[in-house]
């Protein structure tokens, strides 16, 4: 069965403060790897797709990574407004699109 | 990116009534949309998945007769919550799915629902 585990649950960190958020996953065989960012009251937010072990992708202050069984989001100096639940969610190859996602990590970054 | 449409963001309905929630897909044809169901402080869990002009399959433990969900075209999917109860109050996000190199993979996800049954 394909599962993905997020880790910590939750972070708080001083602003300016960086740190790495963890996606663990298994599944049979990954098409791509989904990092989203979710606020609250809202439908999820894409931030990158990966595809192969080693591949990195960046967006302002976050980093993404990908390795053969996790993924990180690494996150730069970071500011309040980065504040948000991030999901991450693999996407198994073969004809069902099934995504599975993991529970979030819950990201506070206070002034 | 890609821009999914749900509406409405909130509805607040009697016990008993149904409730329809509308999923479009603006700029790009969806061939594959998805339902979930996300639960406070829980992650996405997924109800149904829909390819336009074909029944919806929907995960287990999910009745279908409850989540009515159509799929006609390749922009508009409808999720129907028929005699909803208050257990069925939960936050109900729609995403969509197209055909390309660009749109087969990554998913775009509409705002969210909020249904709340009184």
């Amino acid at each position: 069965e394909d599962q993905v585990t997020q880790s910590p649950e939750a972070l708080r960190l001083q602003e300016g403060e960086s740190s790495s958020l963890n996606c663990s996953y298994t599944v049979s065989g990954l098409r791509g790897l989904f990092w989203y960012r979710q606020d609250p009251g809202k439908g999820p937010e894409f931030l990158f797709t990966l595809y192969s072990a080693g591949e990195e992708k960046e967006k302002e202050r976050l980093k993404a990574t990908l390795t053969k069984k996790e993924s990180f989001l690494h996150i730069t100096a970071p500011k309040p407004e980065d504040s948000a639940t991030y999901l991450c969610a693999a996407d198994p190859s073969g004809g069902y699109q099934k995504v599975t996602f993991g529970t979030g990590t819950k990201l506070q970054v206070i002034p | 990116g890609a821009v999914v449409s749900q509406h409405p963001s909130w509805v607040i309905c009697k016990s008993g009534t149904s409730v329809k929630i509308e999923c479009r897909s603006l700029d790009f044809q969806a061939t594959t949309m998805f339902w979930y169901r996300q639960f406070p402080k829980q992650s996405l869990m997924l109800m149904a998945t829909s390819n336009e002009g074909s029944k919806a399959t929907y995960e287990q433990g999910v009745e279908k007769d409850k989540f009515l969900i159509n799929h006609a075209s390749l922009t508009l999917s409808t999720l129907t919550v028929t005699s909803a109860h208050p257990e069925d109050s939960s936050f109900y996000i729609c995403s969509a799915r197209g055909s390309g190199a660009v749109f087969n993979t990554e998913a775009f996800f509409g705002q969210g629902t909020r249904l709340t049954v009184v």
